[in-house]
């Protein structure tokens, strides 16, 4: 199994809306990423979680929460959003740590904040 | 912190050698890594370098040279197929985590 999986994979909400996005590996990696892409732009790096740890925090609101709640799962929490949040969420992992190895995307989730 | 520079844009004919250029500067670096991403999809895997050199693997090869802060991402043999965008990305290490930073990405078109 080499798939990192997201959902949902499309997503609209309201600025007061509390929603969830989710990220599941089971490739054994150790290390799961959050990306923000906007349209035409790069992956902007979120947040990193290494062995469940969170070790990176790329100065992101705090209306954006992550949660890695075991190896397998990473989560993003969403509250209180602005419509310039909409974008697609991607979610990463890499095996053995944040030092080793290329990154494996999700095929995104696209949020809509209205 | 990071600097990581391509083109915005590059076009070429099908069937045809493109090499997509990418320089950075970055204080810990571990690693370059290129990823295509087509239009609405996740961002592919294509190479990984860490040592100077050429790596080669079917028609894409990616070189480094680490003490000019230097790559490129060779196509050979262009398909339609691939035009994507090509994102250029570095890992940067410091002392606690390393974190992996993309490029803005190059544009690249493929004309019959």
């Amino acid at each position: 199994d080499t798939e990192v999986t997201q959902t949902p994979k499309h997503l609209v909400m309201g600025m007061t809306n509390k929603k969830s996005l989710k990220c599941e590996q089971h490739m054994g990696h150790r290390a799961m990423y959050w990306y923000k892409q906007k349209a035409k732009k790069p992956p902007e790096l979120m947040f990193v979680y290494s062995y469940e740890k969170l070790s990176i925090n790329e100065s992101v609101p705090s209306r954006f929460s992550p949660e890695c709640p075991n190896s397998s799962l990473l989560n993003l929490h969403l509250h209180a959003l602005q419509p310039e949040d909409s974008a697609l969420y991607l979610c990463a992992s890499s095996r053995g740590g944040t030092s080793t190895g290329e990154l494996f995307f999700g095929e995104g989730s696209r949020l809509t904040v209205l | 912190g990071q600097n990581i520079d391509q083109p915005t844009e590059m076009t070429a004919t099908e069937g045809a050698i493109v090499q997509i250029n990418c320089t950075y500067q970055t204080s810990g670096f571990n690693g370059l890594f290129w990823y295509q991403q087509h239009a609405g999809e996740a961002p592919t895997f294509l190479s990984y370098n860490v040592l100077d050199g050429l790596e080669e693997k079917g028609r894409f090869s990616s070189f480094l040279s680490r003490s000019k802060g230097y790559s490129y991402l060779l196509l050979k043999e262009l398909q339609m197929k691939d035009s994507a965008s090509y994102l250029c990305a570095v890992r940067d290490w410091n002392s606690s985590a390393s974190k992996i930073i993309f490029g803005s990405g190059t544009r690249l078109s493929i004309r019959p």
